[in-house]
């Protein structure tokens, strides 16, 4: 089955840039009904999502974080990746990417079947 | 931009049914879905598109979705049931989570 696997450094120092990425196992990325999120979810806060990419390159951002969101996707490496530019406290936070799909054979309609672990970043000098 | 609005907490006697809510403007016209998150753990998808279960969620997990209000039931509570669950939807291109809800079983 398809798993999900966020890796990226754990501690970025604020007005940085955060990178993350997410290898997707078990399955393609390049999939025609799937996108792929970024959600984050400070500790002992609710989810936020971030963004989504389609396996075209296609995006959608988070209109709060628009300014400073990348998202990326790498097809022959079957991963997608996250960048979020100057960084603040505010962004600390577990990181999780999920799949998501869309269109009329898309069983889950458009909700985020498979999530990863997640991965904590915290933004601290 | 579209909020979602949900109670902070639920609380259900042991065996009893649990009901939480998430209100968002016109959400009847939308699809809702939701998710449940334990404790150091990911969030898992119980209910797509309002009212369906993926498989391997139990039959006491049941939704809909009508006017203002989707609602999430939880008939005969369990233990194991105790979570945060969050509603969500699709406002265009951009994906809108409620603020979680935390459910005690008492």
């Amino acid at each position: 089955q398809v798993q999900l696997q966020e890796s990226g450094p754990g501690l970025v120092k604020p007005s940085e840039t955060l990178s993350l990425t997410c290898t997707v196992s078990g399955g393609s990325i390049s999939s025609g009904i799937y996108y792929w999120s970024w959600i984050r979810q400070p500790a002992g806060n609710g989810l936020e999502w971030i963004g989504r990419i389609y396996a075209s390159g296609s995006t959608n951002y988070n209109p709060s974080l628009k300014s400073r969101v990348s998202i990326s996707v790498d097809t022959s490496r079957n991963h997608f990746s996250l960048k979020l530019s100057s960084v603040t406290a505010a962004d600390t936070a577990r990181y999780y990417c999920a799949r998501g799909s869309e269109g009329p054979s898309a069983k889950f309609g458009d909700a985020f079947d498979i999530w990863g672990q997640g991965t904590v970043v915290t933004v601290s000098s | 931009s579209y909020e979602l609005t949900q109670p902070l907490s639920v609380s259900v006697a042991l065996g009893q049914t649990a009901r939480i809510t998430c209100g968002g403007s016109n959400i009847g016209t939308k699809n809702v879905h939701w998710y449940q998150q334990k404790p150091g753990q990911a969030p898992v998808l119980v209910i797509y598109r309002d009212s369906n279960r993926p498989s391997g969620i139990p039959e006491r997990f049941s939704a809909s979705n009508s006017g203002k209000t989707a609602t999430l039931t939880i008939s005969g509570a369990q233990a194991g049931d105790e979570a945060d669950f969050y509603c969500q939807v699709w406002y265009g291109n951009t994906g809108v989570f409620g603020g979680g809800t935390k459910l005690t079983v008492l």
